[in-house]
């Protein structure tokens, strides 16, 4: 298993604070993304990453913003989070830009009140 | 745009029969395909992958998929189901607008396993 960490893995939040996740890797892949899942859309892409400071956006990106301030950590911030981004949160990695594997992690479930 | 389809959104199967779950893709360049799989309340695990060659393609716990470019499709098979396979199952197409591949999801289709 690629070796990735995300935590918290559960927490509970209420409408209109912020919320950091986290995601750690001891793999020195590049590549680093977020992606959220909920039922009846699959996972979709938020935000990723293809170097230290080197950030962009994904399909769903409003409402949240990323930092990546060294190779293994890439942070996921909901600003003030509403119940709509009560989801489930995979940070996944790669070491290519194309044609290879992404490797996910087993995911941070948040819930807003 | 480049989107996934996997129609079925549940499938139940009896232990030691066949599995045949669908997968239709668009996307406008030769694409990258994978099938993921997720048991509750994990990741995803990344059963096989298709980039180029043999379009038969062979992966992990057994499974196998066919790449079909004349139906855009990547199916996933498997010859005989065990209750351990009870799961969901994701589809997702490699997409390279500038370079940088992201993946692009189906909403999946669970799967059930009947003694």
């Amino acid at each position: 298993d690629a070796g990735i960490t995300q935590s918290p893995r559960h927490k509970v939040t209420e409408t209109g604070t912020p919320v950091t996740l986290r995601c750690h890797q001891t793999e020195n892949h590049r590549y680093m993304y977020w992606y959220r899942q909920d039922p009846g859309h699959g996972l979709r892409l938020i935000h990723y990453s293809y170097g230290v400071k080197d950030t962009d956006k994904g399909e769903v990106s409003d409402g949240y913003s990323v930092s990546r301030s060294k190779t293994e950590d890439f942070l996921l911030t909901l600003e003030s989070a509403t119940s709509s981004q009560t989801s489930v949160y995979f940070c996944a990695i790669s070491d290519s830009p194309g044609g290879n594997t992404i490797y996910f992690g087993e995911g941070s479930w948040l819930t807003v009140v | 745009a480049q989107s996934v389809t996997q129609p079925d959104i549940h499938i139940t199967v009896s232990e030691g029969a066949s599995l045949e779950l669908r997968c239709n893709y668009s996307y406008g360049a030769t694409p990258y395909l994978f099938w993921y799989v997720q048991s509750p309340g994990q990741g995803l695990q990344l059963l096989l992958k298709y980039f180029s060659g043999d379009t038969l393609v062979q992966g992990i716990k057994g499974f196998e998929a066919e790449f079909k470019r004349s139906q855009s499709s990547f199916n996933l098979r498997k010859p005989s189901v065990h209750w351990s396979d009870a799961a969901e199952y994701f589809c997702a197409v490699g997409v390279n607008p500038t370079g940088f591949q992201k993946l692009v999801f189906g909403t999946g289709t669970r799967l059930l396993v009947s003694p």
